[in-house]
C-alpha cells in the first residue's frame, strides 16, 4: 500500500516561494500513476492545483499555471510542489494525492497547512 | 472552467434516513465524476468514481448516478459515522473542479 506524506515550511512570506514535498512510501513514482496536488483554504472548499504523470507529463490549473511547478525527485521516492509569488490567498492545507486515472486520486496524504504571512 | 454546483449546501437528517445530494455541471461532461467524503481535520476520501462506481471498501449504502449533466449521490440509510462534508468533482476537463460541498449532520 503506497502511503503519502507532505512536508515543508508551515509559514511562507508574501511574494516568496512555497515549496512542499510528498514522500512516497511502499512504492515508487515509476508506477503508472498520476501524482497530484490539491489545496483547501481553512474552512473552505477544495481546489485542484495540478498533476504529473510518471513520465513527467503535467496538467496544471490555468489559474495557477504561471506560478506552479510539479516535479519528481531524482530518487523517484518523492515529488514536489513549487508555487511562486505567494499571497495570503495561497494560505491553505495542501494535499498530495495519487491515482491511476488523471484527475481521480483515491489515495491522499494527510495534508499540511501552509500560512502566507509576514 | 466547468463549474460544479451542489445542493443542498447542508442538510440535517435522522439516523436511518435516505439522504440525497445533487451536483450539476455547467456544461455537458462524461461520466467522469467523483464523490468524496471529508471529515473534519481529515483528507478527502474517494467514495464513488465514474459517477456510479463504488470505491473498494466503501459501504454499499453509498451510491451514485447520472442523468445528463445532473449527478446524484445517495446514502440509503444514514449512519452516525457518515457525518461529513461531501464534494463532487469532475475530471472530464482540466482544470478539474470540485463542487462547493454539502455538509451532512445528524438531526
Amino acid at each position: 500500500q503506497v502511503q503519502l506524506q507532505e512536508s515543508g515550511p508551515g509559514l511562507v512570506k508574501p511574494s516568496g516561494t512555497l515549496s512542499l514535498t510528498c514522500a512516497v512510501s511502499g512504492g515508487s513514482i515509476s508506477s503508472s500513476d498520476w501524482w497530484s496536488w490539491v489545496r483547501q483554504p481553512p474552512g473552505k472548499g477544495l481546489e485542484w492545483i495540478g498533476e504529473m504523470y510518471h513520465t513527467g507529463a503535467t496538467n496544471y490549473n490555468p489559474s495557477l499555471k504561471s506560478r506552479v511547478t510539479i516535479s519528481v525527485d531524482k530518487s523517484r521516492t518523492q515529488f514536489s510542489l513549487k508555487l511562486t509569488s505567494v499571497t495570503a490567498a495561497d494560505t491553505a492545507i495542501y494535499y498530495c494525492a495519487r491515482g491511476t486515472y488523471s484527475g481521480s486520486p483515491p489515495y491522499w496524504g494527510q495534508g499540511t497547512l501552509v500560512t502566507v504571512s509576514s | 472552467d466547468i463549474q460544479m454546483t451542489q445542493s443542498p449546501s447542508s442538510l440535517s437528517a435522522s439516523v436511518g434516513d435516505r439522504v440525497t445530494i445533487t451536483c450539476q455541471a455547467s456544461q455537458v461532461i462524461s461520466s467522469s465524476l467523483n464523490w468524496y467524503q471529508q471529515k473534519p481535520g481529515k483528507a478527502p476520501k474517494l467514495l464513488i468514481y465514474d459517477s456510479s462506481n463504488l470505491e473498494i471498501g466503501v459501504p454499499s449504502r453509498f451510491s451514485g448516478s447520472r442523468s445528463g449533466t445532473d449527478f446524484t449521490f445517495t446514502i440509503s440509510s444514514l449512519q452516525p459515522e457518515d457525518i461529513a462534508t461531501y464534494y463532487c468533482q469532475q475530471y472530464d476537463n482540466v482544470p478539474f473542479t470540485f463542487g462547493p460541498g454539502t455538509k451532512v449532520e445528524i438531526k
